[in-house]
């Protein structure tokens, strides 16, 4: 079964503080990957998408690629505490029409004052 | 970022009675939309896969005849939830996406709550 995992958290960091976000994939064939964030009940807004090895920068936002270890992370420099939320790493497993996405179930990001 | 729309955002019905969601890609051509419920503290699950013009492809233990799903136009399709029971009540969220890409952009999600 192809699977996405997170761990749920919470996830603790202080305002000012760089905050980590991990992911693993199951499936090696896998191209694409996403980060999406959930606010409490709100849908999921794309914060990151990455498809090469290596870092993609966006603002305060980094995601980290490594497909020889199926390893996704996203790194969120200055945390705000509006950055407090759920983020969603999303894989997409399968390629042309037939491609869907598939989730994890996300970490719960804190950011105290 | 693309926009997408999605009506109602909140539905409270009485069990039995049947739902319509609608799920519009504001400004782009969708050739795929897909449908998620999402249940509290869990991760979304998809539901189905529809491509406009084509039936729509469930994932395996969504019942089809209770979830019609209908995607007309490249821009606009619907989520039907008939006859609607209490064990139905969730968080509903379409995304869409376009031809060229395998971005996925949300709405805004339905709250469906069955008395």
């Amino acid at each position: 079964q192809k699977e996405v995992e997170q761990n749920s958290g919470p996830l603790s960091v202080p305002e000012g503080a760089i905050a980590s976000l991990n992911c693993t994939y199951s499936d090696r064939g896998s191209q694409s990957f996403f980060w999406y964030r959930q606010y409490s009940g709100k849908s999921p807004e794309l914060i990151m998408s990455i498809y090469s090895n290596g870092d993609k920068e966006d603002g305060r936002f980094t995601a980290q690629l490594n497909k020889a270890s199926q390893y996704v992370s996203l790194l969120i420099r200055d945390s705000q505490p509006s950055d407090s939320a759920t983020y969603l790493c999303a894989v997409n497993m399968d390629t042309g029409t037939a491609s869907k996405l598939t989730f994890g179930t996300g970490t719960r990001l804190q950011v105290t004052l | 970022g693309a926009v997408v729309s999605q009506h109602p955002s909140r539905v409270i019905c009485k069990s039995g009675t049947s739902v319509k969601i609608e799920c519009r890609s504001l400004d782009f051509q969708a050739t795929t939309m897909f449908w998620y419920r999402q249940f509290p503290k869990k991760s979304l699950m998809l539901m189905a896969t529809s491509n406009e013009g084509s039936k729509a492809t469930y994932e395996q233990g969504v019942e089809k005849d209770k979830f019609l799903i209908n995607h007309a136009s490249l821009t606009l399709s619907t989520l039907t939830v008939t006859s609607a029971h209490p064990e139905d009540s969730s968080f509903y969220i379409c995304s869409a996406r376009g031809q060229s890409t395998n971005i996925q952009y949300f709405g805004a999600g339905t709250r469906l709550s069955v008395l």
